[in-house]
């Protein structure tokens, strides 16, 4: 079946514009996470989605950057007055439910690059 | 909080030669643990996972992890490489009733022929 699909796969943006980042999640997956990988890091933990109840936003790094997911489907995340900080891979994930037994399917990435 | 040390960032290895690379981790709570890989333009994949019971978690592409609390690290091993896992692979620790993944930085896998 499909996978996690990421839109779009390179966004190259000049500072101080805004970005949205869309997710596709595997269909019937209630858990929707945002990751985000700085060249030469780890992935850093942005936002968890899980069904109606309120996302856990406490990995965003600003009040710039923000997400909403409409459902259990789709999902975008937005970042306003794009810093040269915010170039990375973007990464979104889903998962059947939440729980740590769940594994989380990854999709390729939106590769971010603000010049 | 969790946090989750790779301290080899690029290790090179003949082919058909063993590998180990190394993941220490750091919680407050029990964890459950991951390996991950990433292909060259591919997304992350899963490997193995250790949730509970046996240490030794045997995953794909002969690929395993062994458990060690009293050392909080869960080593990735494979008894011969191939070209094909040439990659990045991420530890990651996922700690009890916390539904974020706290993954490492990396280690670049690279086979020589």
């Amino acid at each position: 079946g499909a996978g996690v699909s990421q839109s779009p796969s390179n966004k190259v943006t000049e500072k101080g514009k805004d970005v949205e980042l869309r997710c596709d999640p595997i269909s019937g997956h209630t858990a929707l996470y945002w990751y985000r990988q700085r060249l030469g890091q780890g992935l850093e933990f942005l936002i968890y989605f899980q069904g109606n109840s309120a996302p856990d936003k406490s990995g965003l790094p600003s009040d710039r950057f923000s997400a909403e997911r409409t459902g259990e489907s789709v999902s975008t995340l937005t970042i306003q007055r794009t810093q040269q900080e915010d170039s990375a891979v973007y990464l979104c994930a889903s998962s059947p439910t939440s729980g740590g037994i769940n594994e989380q399917y990854f999709g390729p990435g939106t590769r971010l690059t603000v010049t | 909080a969790q946090s989750v040390t790779q301290l080899d960032s690029q290790v090179p290895v003949f082919e058909e030669a063993p590998v180990e690379l190394r993941c220490n981790y750091s919680s407050s709570v029990s964890v459950y643990l991951f390996w991950y890989v990433q292909y060259p333009n591919q997304g992350l994949q899963l490997l193995l996972k250790y949730l509970s019971g046996s240490t030794l978690v045997k995953g794909i592409n002969g690929f395993e992890a062994e458990f060690n609390k009293s050392q909080t690290s869960f080593h990735l091993r494979k008894p011969s490489v191939h070209i094909s896992d040439t990659a990045e692979y991420f530890c990651a620790v996922r700690g009890f009733g916390n539904e974020k993944l706290t993954f490492g930085t990396g280690t670049r896998l690279t086979i020589i022929p």
